[in-house]
């Protein structure tokens, strides 16, 4: 069974703790992302990774950190440093062969719903 | 800043009828654009996908690009209850990242 898949699905966060969400892709991709989104929110880049050992921020990196050990692994961490993490985390993956990379579609996982007490 | 912006909505629509879904992008140098649907709760799957201009059907649904307008649009025929969903447009330009709207809600009433 292919895909990407995202544990936990729920939850939950006291304040001063750090949480850490994982995300695996057995597809092969090269690129794999996070995201959040807030309630009538579009999609927000928090890190990204183009290949192991490599990744870049996004647009909302602060208070997150990730690491790309494994191709299929790409594990985000919600420190304490987030001063608002209650949202729906959303992982996905892409092939991003370095041969069309704007032709590139990304594919989601089922998301980590996140709730700090 | 990149922006990509869709219509506020909510939509709603009867059921048997035509949904149009708009969506407007800032950069000119985009190249690649995709619409998501995503059922309250759930993640994003990807519907369609449209590189050049024109238009590309894939059943129901018709992805529309307009380069020079900067405009894509997703019209879907034959609106079903199961297309109640929040709709997100996203655009990506050569080696830059995939940037999202903020989705439309659309409703189909049986």
């Amino acid at each position: 069974d292919g895909g990407i898949t995202q544990s936990p699905k729920y939850l939950f966060r006291k304040e001063g703790q750090n949480v850490t969400l994982s995300c695996e892709q057995n597809l092969n991709h090269d690129a794999m992302y996070w995201y959040r989104q807030d309630p009538g929110q579009g999609l927000r880049l928090i890190y990204y990774s183009q290949i192991v050992n490599d990744f870049q921020k996004g647009d909302i990196a602060e208070g997150y950190s990730v690491s790309r050990e494994k191709k299929e692994s790409f594990p985000l961490t919600v420190t304490s440093a987030q001063k608002n993490p209650t949202a729906f985390y959303l992982c996905a993956s892409s092939i991003a062969n370095g041969l069309s990379w704007g032709l590139d579609t990304q594919y989601f996982g089922p998301g980590t719903r996140l709730t700090v007490l | 800043q990149k922006e990509v912006e869709q219509n506020s909505g909510p939509l709603s629509v009867p059921e048997g009828a035509i949904a149009s879904l708009n969506c407007t992008y800032s950069d000119r140098g985009s190249q690649s654009f995709f619409w998501y649907r995503q059922y309250s709760g759930k993640s994003p799957e990807l519907i369609m996908f449209i590189y050049s201009n024109g238009d590309k059907e894939d059943g129901r649904f018709t992805a529309q690009l307009n380069k020079a307008s900067q405009y894509v649009s997703l019209l879907i025929r034959d609106s079903q209850p199961s297309d109640s969903a929040t709709y997100l447009c996203a655009v990506q330009g050569g080696s830059e990242k995939l940037v999202f709207g903020k989705g439309m809600k659309l409703t189909v009433n049986p």
